[in-house]
């Protein structure tokens, strides 16, 4: 139990468009997710906390009016990469709380990012 | 905020060998510690947890210690196998929010 899957896996666009990134829980609710990203042989950065019906809440220095989320469902939240430029390519990934007794994240197969 | 630190960044060591990886955390709050396994390009992957009212605990080549006082916690893996190199995050948690480390690339070298 407790699958992430994220859409798509890879995706190569042109700078100034914008991209979405769908992160869905297959097998349970998650009223809270979260975005990472990682650069290559670096840790997960935080991006932001995506809370079911409300608005997320953005890790400093990261712009809300660039990465839009919406979590607008249990098991559904979006990141959408607006405008997109060569220094937003990188690995997204999300992952949901599985709530209960010990709080554990399970993370999505990740979304690689190339803006040329 | 909550601050981990993870050692050593690198780990390479003999099939068979074992090997430890230690983080230090500073937030006493925190009281969900988890350790993740990521393979390259693929997702992270939980391999074991330890909550703080707890000090050990095992799972077959797999071992976690945590010393709440020293606000530290470890991974141990003994009989290491080439299928266990990967980058191994350590986290400290509470309710809402992880921590990361910067990882542990391990390698066991056959």
């Amino acid at each position: 139990g407790a699958v992430v899957s994220q859409h798509p896996s890879w995706v190569i666009c042109k700078s100034g468009t914008s991209v979405k990134i769908e992160c869905r829980s297959l097998d349970f609710q998650a009223t809270t997710m979260f975005w990472y990203r990682q650069f290559p042989k670096q840790s997960l950065m935080l991006m932001a906390t995506s809370n079911e019906g409300s608005k997320a809440t953005y890790e400093q220095g990261v712009e809300k009016d660039k990465f839009l989320i919406n979590h607008a469902s249990l098991t559904l939240s979006t990141l959408t990469v607006t405008s997109a430029h060569p220094e937003d390519s990188s690995f997204y990934i999300c992952s949901a709380l599985l709530q209960g007794r010990q709080e554990t994240q399970y993370f999505g197969p990740g979304t690689r990012l190339l803006v040329l | 905020g909550e601050n981990v630190e993870q050692h050593p960044s690198t780990l390479s060591v003999q099939e068979g060998d074992s090997a430890v990886i230690k983080c230090t955390y500073s937030d006493s709050a925190s009281n969900y510690f988890p350790w993740y396994k990521q393979e390259l390009g693929k997702r992270p992957q939980l391999i074991i947890d330890i909550r703080s009212n707890v000090g050990e605990k095992k799972d077959q080549r797999i071992a976690v210690t945590l010393n709440k006082t020293a606000k530290h916690f470890s991974l141990h893996i003994t009989e290491t196998q080439p299928e266990d190199s990967a980058v191994y995050f350590c986290a400290a948690s509470f309710p809402g929010k992880s921590t990361f480390g910067d990882g542990t690339t391990l390698t066991v070298k056959p």
